[in-house]
């Protein structure tokens, strides 16, 4: 068990680019979150997946965002056309979902962003 | 929706005392977890302790031990023997047990100072 990884550790970019973060989960995990942390607050949820499937998508995810986690493994977050409010650590966690309910949530080490 | 509550920006405690943060929450749910988590500086979120709503019972977790008040809805935690490397930002979280994303929801943090 590695944890959860995510890549890259930095990044900073132009107004206007685009910029894509990967997350690798636990891997027997089945769900992945995706949060954002902007300095001074606690992480808010953008979206997760179930296995490869999107089921919930937060309204802070705007249309310039998109997720994907196309084989149930790893999860990829895009940003279109950054905005200098994009600014923030992305983070991901993982857990594996079961009847218990019990899952518990571990997170990875984050990509701060950081849009000039 | 649920709100999480942590009315203590900082805080700070001598190595070997002992220091309690306060969280509150607000729900109409009736069973749900409560989390703490630990953010060091420059490092990855990880779990310190849960507690489920249903059970009566303070969860403790070595030095860590949690105040349950389900009707006031409060969480608070107690961290004995005060340790340097407890030193970091911590955040109060909620997460739903009635189904659906089981997203976390944090509070804004309360950044923890350990004096040698």
């Amino acid at each position: 068990d590695t944890g959860v990884s995510q890549d890259p550790r930095h990044k900073i970019t132009k107004r206007g680019q685009n910029v894509t973060f990967r997350c690798d989960p636990i891997s027997e995990h089945n769900r992945l979150y995706w949060y954002r942390q902007t300095l001074g607050q606690g992480p808010e949820f953008l979206t997760y997946f179930q296995n490869e499937a999107q089921l919930e998508k937060s309204r802070l995810l705007s249309d310039r965002f998109s997720a994907e986690r196309p084989k149930g493994s790893f999860s990829t977050l895009e940003i279109q056309r950054t905005e200098q409010g994009d600014s923030a650590m992305y983070l991901c966690a993982s857990s594996f979902h079961g009847t218990s309910g019990r899952d518990t949530q571990y997170f990875g080490p984050g990509t701060r962003l950081t849009v000039l | 929706a649920q709100t999480v509550t942590q009315s203590q920006p900082e805080m700070s405690v001598q190595e070997a005392e002992t220091v309690t943060l306060s969280c509150t929450y607000d729900t109409s749910e009736s069973d749900y977890y409560l989390f703490w988590y630990k953010q060091p500086p420059s490092r990855q979120m990880i779990l310190v302790i849960r507690q489920e709503a249903y059970k009566q019972q303070n969860a403790t977790e070595n030095r860590f031990s949690v105040n349950f008040q389900k009707a006031a809805k409060s969480f608070s935690l107690k961290i004995s023997d005060s340790q340097l490397g407890d030193a970091a930002m911590y955040f109060c979280a909620y997460r739903s047990a009635q189904g659906g994303s089981e997203k976390l929801v944090f509070g804004k943090g309360t950044k923890l100072t350990v004096n040698p």
